[in-house]
């Protein structure tokens, strides 16, 4: 079954630094997301992207994080200068069809963002 | 604001026995889509059901099943014959139609499953 793919699965980082995490989408898929998870909260929408441009973000993503897919396959989420409290979950996840499917999305296994 | 509420942060099974996971939502639209996604221990979401809000008919999947009472704003999700597998944090999830992607997550309900 078509996965999507995240790396790194745990990354440190330090208090400011950029950090890039990075998903391979279902090959077919148009739609792609940016989901995190503060540990023990809920999931919270970040941002939506297709046809090479975000469709909506969330307050959440603010200019700090940007989204990228700089090739046919990856698609790219990057923060500039991280804080204490970007460590989280972050999913990514895509969809074959328009952003408000009723099939649901398929998400991947999340890359664990600590920063120090 | 559009919000989902899963009222029961733990919950406990015995292996074969069935159990029923709650959830309800506030929401005016009446174009949505609704979705029960699984956490397991390895962290990756996993859409185990989801519901059509036009549709009056509940879903079900194997051993899953919805009970959607859209008047009611309440779509729990019972599992037959739970296993030991099914053990995970469970996420109720809405989607609204003129979305592009912003799907709202309730607080996940930890479910135990005693062999």
């Amino acid at each position: 079954e078509p996965e999507v793919t995240q790396t790194p699965s745990h990354q440190v980082t330090q208090m400011g630094q950029e950090v890039i995490l990075r998903c391979v989408p279902i090959s077919n898929h148009l739609y792609f997301y940016w989901y995190r998870q503060i540990l023990g909260q809920k999931v919270e929408f970040l941002v939506s992207f297709y046809n090479n441009e975000i469709s909506e973000k969330s307050e959440i993503f603010d200019d700090q994080f940007s989204v990228e897919r700089p090739d046919g396959s990856n698609f790219t989420l990057k923060i500039r200068s991280t804080k204490l409290e970007d460590s989280a979950m972050y999913f990514c996840a895509s969809s074959e069809m328009t952003a408000s499917t009723r099939y649901g999305y398929t998400f991947g296994s999340g890359t664990r963002l600590t920063v120090v | 604001a559009q919000t989902v509420t899963q009222s029961q942060p733990e919950m406990s099974v015995q292996e074969a026995e069935t159990v029923t996971l709650s959830c309800t939502y506030d929401t005016s639209e009446s174009d949505y889509y609704l979705f029960w996604y699984k956490q397991p221990p390895s962290r990756q979401m996993i859409l185990v059901i989801r519901q059509e809000a036009y549709k009056q008919q509940n879903a079900t999947e194997n051993r899953f099943s919805v009970n959607f009472q859209k008047a009611a704003k309440s779509f729990s999700l019972k599992i037959s014959d739970s296993q030991l597998g099914d053990a995970a944090m469970y996420f109720c999830a809405i989607l609204y139609g003129g979305s592009q992607g912003n799907l709202i997550f309730g607080k996940g309900t930890k479910l135990s499953v005693k062999p």
